[in-house]
């Protein structure tokens, strides 16, 4: 029983406009989310997290969004860039858990020229 | 290089052999972990060491599996009588200190463990 979903394998977005990634998660004990980007034959590197007490993180291109209430998030990455392509992880931890995080299966997100 | 190290970055084996898995991490780094990514899958948990001890080893699939972390520095995953079902990348990570809630993980590049 996956607690966190990825519903879209993969997507495919125009250089320049905005790509949206989503995430869904069944545990409500969850209170850390997170985003890794994975390149080929490289290592999950971090992307940008959220706590469950606030709604929205922004990182320069990178925005993740939180609704609790739907047990929802999202990353938007506005202007999408050729160098985005990759695979895309949701991850989310419990209070207490230290490093377990549980990753959802990924979004391969290719962004064309 | 300055990252998370491991070796051997593939192995193939065959079904019932003895395999072990050596990740280097970040030098200063406290905690270490090992996840398992299977095709098509996201990373699995398997073990957490905070120094020399498992913290936390409850995503180890069965008794086959045993990792150690003997100086709180590098550590061996160890996988005995191994089958076609543990073919999976194996990803290790550090991390300055412990807890996710730091936000982040440093991976490394994994190694791909195939057992015929």
């Amino acid at each position: 029983d996956q607690q966190v979903k990825q519903n879209s394998p993969s997507l495919s977005v125009q250089e320049g406009r905005i790509s949206i990634l989503n995430c869904d998660y069944t545990n409500s004990m969850f209170d850390y989310f997170l985003w890794y980007k994975k390149y080929p034959a490289e290592g999950p590197t971090f992307l940008i997290s959220i706590s469950s007490i606030k709604d929205k993180n922004e990182d320069g291109r990178f925005t993740v969004f939180l609704n609790k209430s739907a047990k929802h998030l999202s990353l938007h990455i506005v202007p999408s860039q050729p160098g985005d392509s990759a695979v895309y992880f949701c991850a989310a931890s419990a209070l207490g858990s230290q490093g377990n995080l549980i990753f959802g299966k990924g979004t391969k997100l290719s962004v064309k020229p | 290089g300055a990252g998370v190290s491991q070796t051997p970055s593939n192995k193939v084996t065959e079904k019932g052999k003895y395999v072990e898995l050596r990740c280097d991490p970040i030098s200063g780094h406290t905690a270490l972990y090992w996840y398992r990514q299977s095709l098509g899958q996201g990373p699995e948990f398997l073990i957490y060491f905070q120094g020399t001890g498992a913290a936390d080893d409850s995503g180890l699939p069965n008794d086959r599996f045993f990792a150690v972390r003997p100086e709180g520095s590098v550590s061996t995953l160890k996988i005995q009588r191994t089958e076609r079902g543990d073919s999976a990348v194996y990803l290790c990570a550090s991390s300055p200190r412990p807890g996710a809630n730091t936000g982040e993980l440093f991976f490394g590049e994994g190694s791909r463990l195939t057992v015929l």
